[in-house]
Order: structure tokens, then sequence, then C-alpha cells
């Protein structure tokens, strides 16, 4: 069972636009949702995190959106630029009792087209 | 930011052989955990600790094992690799009251 489902799998934006990418989760006990950015052989990289207290949260280009009601989440990235594309993940943590590893969704490949 | 380091990078290896993939942190941190990730898919959690002498297991099952003897130090030891354990693994370190995970480069693992 899939507790934290990404969409897109794939998504092509042109420079300059938005990219928006959505995860949508099934456990009310999480309690803190990243986003991580990862580059072909690198490891994941923090980008930016919210609480579930909070509906928005902007770092530079940055913003996530967070609706508890819905069990939704998502990354707005403005103002699309190349060096933007890379694989991008969101998780969630908490549920897992005395665990708080990330659960993460399956990824979205995003190319930003110069 | 976290350093956090994982070696061998790249590691191709037989069927059967007894490998160890070292990860070691230098930041004191006491949670440290193992994903395993394959190519473009996203990361499952093997593996955690809470600090020396603890480790857990995570939500994908994984014949491997850890070990937990110093703090900075949480290796991941296959006893016989097999081409099913080919994947990438990485290695992960939280702060004491923070949840930003901090991640290695991993290490692309090849069992032939």
């Amino acid at each position: 069972q899939q507790q934290v489902k990404q969409s897109p799998q794939s998504l092509i934006v042109q420079k300059g636009g938005i990219s928006i990418i959505n995860c949508a989760y099934e456990n009310t006990a999480f309690d803190y949702f990243p986003w991580y950015q990862q580059f072909p052989g690198k490891g994941p990289a923090l980008l930016i995190a919210i609480r579930p207290d909070v509906s928005e949260k902007k770092e530079g280009r940055f913003t996530i959106s967070f609706n508890k009601s819905a069990k939704q989440f998502s990354l707005h990235i403005m103002d699309s630029q190349p060096g933007d594309s890379a694989t991008y993940f969101c998780a969630a943590k908490g549920g897992r009792g005395g665990a708080d590893g990330l659960t993460f969704g399956k990824g979205t490949h995003l190319i930003i087209q110069p | 930011e976290a350093d956090i380091y994982q070696t061998p990078r790249y590691l191709v290896i037989g069927t059967g052989k007894k490998i160890t993939l070292e990860c070691s942190q230098t930041m004191g941190h006491d949670k440290m955990y193992w994903y395993q990730q394959d190519p473009g898919m996203e990361l499952h959690l093997i593996h955690y600790s809470y600090g020396v002498n603890s480790t857990e297991k995570g939500d994908l099952s994984s014949e491997s094992t850890v070990s937990r003897i110093r703090t900075e130090h949480f290796p991941l030891t296959l006893e016989s690799a097999r081409p099913s354990h080919t994947s990438q693994y990485l290695c992960a370190s939280i702060a004491a009251g923070t949840d930003t995970q901090y991640f290695g480069p991993g290490t692309r693992l090849t069992v032939l």
C-alpha cells in the first residue's frame, strides 16, 4: 500500500514557467512533509518542508501548498530554470510509532526546456 | 549542511561475495538511516538506528544487516550478495531535535 502518491511521473516545463508537482497521503499521523531534489548520481537534498499546521510555505522560488482536509500537498517552482531539471520527491514522516524514517513518493522527473 | 560520507560510491561484485557499505557522519547525529533506491524510483527505508547499539529494520524487508558501534559510523553488510541486491543504497542522518534528514551521495551496487 503506497502511503504517499505523487504525480505526475514526469513533467516538461518551459523556462520561466511554473512547475507544479502534487502529492497525496493516506496516514493522518504524518506530521512533517519535506520535498527533496535529486540530481543523477547524487543523494537527495532537502528543498523545503512544511508541517500540517501551516497551509503554505515559501522559500525563494519554491512554495509548498498544504491542504490538511484533503490530505494533499504540492510543490510550486516559480520561474523554472534549466538548472531545476532533476527528480523531485515528496515525503512524509510519522505514523510508524517509534520509527521516524521518511515515506517517499515515487518521484517526478522534471525537465525545464530552455 | 551535514557531512555524510559513503564508500564506495560504486561497487561491482560477483554473486556470493560478502560486502560492507560504509556510512559515516561528522555531525554527531544520533539518528541514522539506510534507504534503498532502484534507478528512477522512490526510496525505501531498510534500516535505522537511534544511537549506539540501537538498530531496527525499516519498511522494506532486506537481507542486509547493520551495526552501530560508534555514533558516527553506520555500516551495512550483505553476507552473500545476489543480483537482486543490485540497487543504490543511501545513508542519512538527523540532528537531535530536528526533522531534517541529510543524505549521503549513495553507493551504487551491481551484483553480477
